[in-house]
């Protein structure tokens, strides 16, 4: 069975540093892609990026790009994602997914989702 | 960056209703890579569609994608009271993915 669980909620201070996790199993980590998706309260959601744990390739929506860093650790199959400076407008539901297959259409959709991470960032 | 406008923002419908709701793209989507997914409050996304039309995995088949280029739709047939939630569209191309920004589907 495939799962993706994710660290717990956070609550922090401005200009602090954080990283959030997603611990995955029931499958091959390196074969898929992992997504970040942030939600803010009562808003929609957005793509955050994207990582291929195979290859490290990373990519990033431009507007997060230089905001948060996307990682992976194949040894554990967990993926991260990194604020160095918080700021309060990054409070938000952070979650982590992943497509059905590797191959055809559903390989860029979203199957597979992590619980979510709550970050509160506050003074 | 493509850009996906989702129509209407809030539809309001009874049990047994027929539901049509509209996603339309800044530019054309590549290869149809167009998605759609349920949140209920509380609860991480579902998917319903991928492919533009191919139900993902235990979705029932009341509920049906269409389109492709710029304009695509997701039809629910007929309404059960557990479908009425926030449905998002999602589409992938040029490396990049993105989300409208979501319709709510309310009890008349």
């Amino acid at each position: 069975e495939v799962q993706l669980v994710q660290s717990g909620a956070e609550v922090k201070k401005p200009g602090e540093s954080l990283k959030i996790s997603c611990q995955t199993s029931g499958y091959t980590f390196t074969t898929y892609y992992i997504a970040w998706v942030r939600q803010v309260p009562g808003k929609g959601l957005e793509w955050v990026g994207i990582i291929y744990p195979g290859d490290s390739d990373i990519r990033y929506s431009p507007s997060f790009q230089g905001q948060v860093t996307i990682s992976a650790d194949k040894s554990i199959g967990t993926a991260y994602l990194h604020w160095s400076s918080l700021r309060a407008s990054d409070t938000a539901m952070y979650y982590c997914a992943r497509p059905l297959y590797y191959y055809d259409s559903s390989a860029y959709s979203f199957a597979f989702w992590g619980q979510g991470t709550l970050v509160t960032v506050s003074s | 960056e493509v850009v996906l406008s989702q129509s209407p923002g809030t539809l309001s419908l009874s049990p047994g209703e027929r539901a049509s709701l509209s996603c339309r793209a800044s530019q054309t989507v590549d290869n149809n890579y167009l998605a759609w997914y349920q949140q209920k409050p509380g609860q991480a996304p579902r998917l319903l569609i991928y492919g533009a039309s191919t139900r993902a995995t235990g979705i029932p088949d009341r509920f049906s994608g269409s389109g492709s280029g710029t304009d695509f739709t997701l039809t629910i047939s007929r309404l059960e009271p557990e479908d009425f939630a926030v449905y998002y569209c999602q589409q992938y191309g040029s490396s990049l993915y993105s989300f409208g920004q979501g319709t709510k589907l309310e009890m008349k």
